[in-house]
């Protein structure tokens, strides 16, 4: 069966560390993945898309690596601050626009 | 500022009755979703539009229904079939022009439905 997995527990972190966030997926041969932040109570917000062909994208502070070969992408936030805590959801994209989530990683920096 | 309006935020049910959920973009965009969000789940689509008068179904229709008259609007109604209910409600749309698979989904900020 297709699936996407997402670490289920929780992610603790210290400020300024990096964190680092894994999707993996079976089943699927996504052209492109996509990574969205999700505060408790509130919709999604959109962060970065990368597509199969590229091995890394960066943002600012963020930073997304997509293996097709592992079936992998890494969601990197360097330098991370407590207003980073929230819960990170990966999403790949299967037909027009039809997106197919994670359960998301919650993520914990403390001061 | 253009975003997505979800309302109400917070909804009651009583056993056997149907609701509406509301869904409104003025992000001129083509494409609109509703979701669903239970706890320990990722999101599981409902349904979809990508043009005014048209929907289809996504993985979960059962117990749902909506309707697309307008390009801003895309309520979903939760039926009396649907037997567990109770979720958060998410509406998102999207661009749908040009490379369709490069748009963004932009989302509301949910609805949470509870069964009295």
């Amino acid at each position: 069966s297709q699936k996407i997995e997402q670490n289920s527990e929780a992610l603790n972190i210290q400020e300024g560390k990096t964190a680092t966030l894994t999707c993996n997926y079976t089943n699927y041969s996504p052209a492109y993945l996509q990574w969205y932040r999700q505060d408790p109570g509130r919709g999604p917000v959109f962060l970065l898309l990368i597509r199969e062909n590229e091995k890394e994208k960066r943002k600012e502070r963020l930073k997304v690596t997509f293996d097709t070969t592992l079936k992998q992408s890494l969601f990197h936030i360097t330098a991370s601050q407590p207003a980073d805590s929230a819960t990170y959801l990966c999403a790949l994209i299967t037909g027009f626009q039809k997106l197919v989530f994670g359960t998301g990683t919650r993520l914990l920096v403390s001061p | 500022d253009g975003g997505i309006t979800q309302s109400p935020k917070y909804l009651f049910r009583k056993e056997g009755q149907n609701v509406t959920l509301s869904c409104e973009q003025n992000l001129n965009h083509d494409a609109m979703y509703w979701y669903r969000q239970d706890p320990g789940q990722g999101l599981r689509l409902i349904y979809y539009s990508q043009i005014v008068n048209d929907f289809q179904k996504g993985d979960i229709a059962e117990g749902y229904s909506v309707s697309r008259e307008k390009k801003e609007s895309f309520p979903l109604t939760v039926t009396s079939a649907q037997k567990n209910p109770t979720a958060f409600y998410l509406c998102a749309s999207s661009a749908g022009d040009r490379d369709p698979y490069n748009q963004p989904q932009h989302f509301g900020d949910g609805t949470r439905l509870s069964i009295l």
